[in-house]
């Protein structure tokens, strides 16, 4: 079993719906929770992160983390075609550096105009 | 203004030869990391470097070693280069920001992409 698992779709939405995007995990020690955002021939960019558990928004993007689930999601409301791209998880027990970071497969998502 | 460089942006090779993939950073960073993203998409830890020095190492060939002259630098060389070497290679750097519960941002830079033949 893979720490951090993913489902890779891809997932296709009109414009203007509500995207879900969610990841499980196994490791405990993960504190920290993170989405980044990875267009196609580009490295990944941070969209948003979570310390331990509850939720963050961010304009369209919420991300809620259930540390007693082993679960973590992210939201995006409105979805606009520029939105289409593959969205990673990624999860650290640490901040960074000495921690590393464990990245989900990534879902790749189309919003069709 | 590029945050994350990366040289070459394609390097196509053939089987046995060694390679160098090099990385800078311009934002006063202190960590630099090197991942592997391979055909599937998965993106996974090689190595980390903290003002030099080697801070993470994952299970990684022998044949990979990284080199870290400055902060600022992190290279990747690759010896006798194999057919599943073949993959997009991203350099990263973050911030040590030393706050409780802040997550250090990590910038990834724009990927060297590796065929080996």
């Amino acid at each position: 079993q893979k720490e951090v698992e993913q489902d890779p779709g891809p997932l296709s939405v009109p414009e203007g719906a509500i995207v879900s995007l969610n990841c499980t995990y196994s490791n405990s020690a993960f504190q920290y929770f993170m989405w980044y955002r990875q267009y196609s021939r580009k490295g990944p960019e941070l969209l948003m992160y979570t310390y331990s558990s509850g939720n963050k928004e961010d304009g369209r993007f919420t991300a809620q983390v259930d540390k007693s689930s082993k679960y973590i999601s992210l939201f995006i409301r409105d979805s606009q075609p520029s939105d289409s791209a593959t969205y990673l998880c990624a999860m650290s027990a640490g901040p960074g550096g000495y921690q590393k970071v464990t990245f989900g497969i990534g879902t790749k998502l189309q919003v069709i105009p | 203004d590029t945050a994350v460089s990366q040289t070459p942006k394609y390097l196509v090779t053939q089987m046995g030869n060694d390679k160098s993939i090099k990385c800078e950073q311009n934002l006063g960073h202190d960590t630099m990391y090197w991942y592997k993203q391979d055909s599937k998409k998965f993106l996974k830890i090689m190595f980390s470097y903290n003002n030099k020095e080697l801070i993470i190492n994952e299970t990684v060939p022998n044949r990979f070693s990284p080199k870290s002259p400055d902060k600022a630098h992190l290279n990747l060389h690759i010896n006798s280069l194999e057919l599943g070497d073949s993959a997009v290679y991203f350099c990263a750097s973050s911030p040590d920001l030393g706050t409780p519960n802040e997550y250090n941002e990590q910038f990834f830079g724009p990927g060297t992409r590796l065929t080996v033949l």
